[in-house]
């Protein structure tokens, strides 16, 4: 079954304590993203990946870090969580501009 | 950044009526998509439309695309409470994405 993948789900951690969300897709995609969704905010990119080891900014990159070492994985790390990073976060990956998201990983940061 | 304008934000109707949703913009694009997230679950692509003045029917939804590129609506006939969701409009160019806030539908039975 074609699907993208997210772990963990569900996440409540500290300030400060580093986190890795990881991401994976079966479809061989080349376009993978990270968004995060907040209300009132919508649905805003985080960080994108255009084949493995490219890698650009999107709109909200400030406190993340991501890697594509591997066309199926683009974990989303965050080195020091803060607060303000609790959000609802979905991986996509794509072939062109039809997305495919994963379930979601809501994270709470206390 | 592309801006992507979605009316209404909310919508709450009976089981059976029409509704229409609406994503604006004041550029171009090369393609819109449209999506549908329910709650707790990430989005699901309904459609993508790419010709100015394409229309394309899924079922009881239809969704067309301006002359221009520049906006796009997505008309649902006979509502289902089943069609109760977020709908999403958005746009993909070489990885970089853009999202309207969305529209929450709820259809009452």
């Amino acid at each position: 079954e074609a699907q993208v993948t997210q772990n963990p789900r569900y996440l409540i951690t500290v300030t400060g304590k580093k986190l890795t969300v990881t991401c994976s897709q079966n479809m061989n995609h080349e376009y993978m993203s990270w968004y995060r969704q907040d209300p009132g905010l919508g649905l805003r990119q985080i960080y994108y990946s255009m084949n493995v080891e490219v890698t650009d900014k999107g709109d909200v990159p400030e406190g993340y870090k991501v890697s594509r070492k591997e066309k199926r994985n683009f974990p989303l790390i965050l080195e020091s969580p803060s607060p303000n990073q609790t959000s609802l976060y979905f991986c996509a990956s794509s072939s062109s501009y039809e997305q495919y998201f994963g379930p979601g990983t809501r994270l709470t940061v206390t | 950044t592309q801006l992507l304008e979605q009316s209404p934000q909310f919508l709450s109707i009976q089981e059976g009526e029409n509704l229409t949703v609406y994503c604006n913009s004041s550029s171009v694009f090369s393609s819109l998509q449209w999506y549908r997230q329910e709650p707790g679950e990430g989005p699901v692509l309904l459609v993508t439309v790419v010709t100015g003045g394409e229309v394309k029917k899924l079922k009881r939804l239809t969704f067309q695309f301006g002359d221009a590129r520049k906006d796009s609506s997505l008309h649902i006939t006979a509502a289902q409470p089943g069609d109760t969701g977020l709908y999403l409009c958005g746009n993909t160019n070489a990885g970089k994405s853009t999202f309207g806030d969305g529209t929450t539908l709820t259809v009452k039975p």
